[in-house]
């Protein structure tokens, strides 16, 4: 079945420090990523939508300075928390879908990033 | 405006039963999916089931299989035999084609408990 992979698993770090995940799909092409944040016992509110060679969409509330995404190629999308602080502390989770139009295409999911700023 | 909504925040299941998961839908699109992931406390998302708008016929994939009745805007997702490895969270997903791309929305979720 279709993989996609998120790194890293686990980031600690100070507050202040910009962090950046990644997200490959690994056997298939993917012009759209996605890319969510979860809080402890909550469901996943999406973040933004990343596009292969444009610009991310971002859902209302979501800093798009906050949080940068690149979509550079069709098997990478990254995620760049910048200048992060306590209260960006979180899972993220990315997926992709393959490049077929229509709605039957499930999203694939990377296993998340736990975020823990200090 | 779309919404998913999942009305049970828990429940508890005795292994080999079968569990019913509720989810309810609400969206003026006709034109639109459903999916029900597992999300075990490891973190990942594990898709198991998807159901068209316009299939006439529920799905159903090993031991999951999807209620839907469209009149009611419902999708229940029934999981038979149940196995101590089915404790997760669900959730229930719709997914929408909007400004280009398909967009998925969440339910809150269910947590399962499979006990021996």
């Amino acid at each position: 079945g279709a993989v996609v992979s998120q790194h890293p698993s686990w980031v600690i770090c100070k507050s202040g420090t910009s962090v950046k995940i990644e997200c490959r799909s690994l056997d298939f092409q993917a012009t759209t990523m996605f890319w969510y944040r979860q809080f402890p016992k909550q469901s996943l509110m999406l973040m933004a939508t990343s596009n292969e060679g444009s610009k991310a969409t971002y859902e209302q509330g979501v800093e798009k300075d906050k949080f940068l995404i690149n979509h550079a190629s069709l098997t990478l999308s990254t995620l760049t928390v910048t200048s992060a602080h306590p209260e960006d502390s979180s899972f993220y989770i990315c997926s992709a879908r393959a490049l077929t139009r229509g709605n039957n295409q499930p999203q694939h999911f990377g296993d998340g990033t736990r975020l823990s700023i200090l | 405006a779309q919404k998913i909504t999942q009305t049970q925040p828990g429940m508890f299941v005795q292994e080999k039963e079968a569990v019913t998961l509720d989810c309810t839908y609400d969206t003026s699109d006709p034109s639109y999916g459903l999916f029900w992931y597992k999300q075990p406390s490891s973190g990942e998302m594990i898709f198991l089931i998807y159901q068209g708008s316009y299939d006439q016929q529920n799905a159903t994939e090993g031991r999951y299989s999807l209620n839907f009745q469209k009149a009611r805007k419902s999708a229940n997702l029934v999981i038979s035999a149940s196995q101590l490895g089915d404790s997760a969270m669900y959730f229930c997903a719709m997914s929408l084609f909007s400004g280009g791309y398909n967009k998925l929305i969440f339910g809150a979720g269910t947590r399962l408990a499979v006990h021996p």
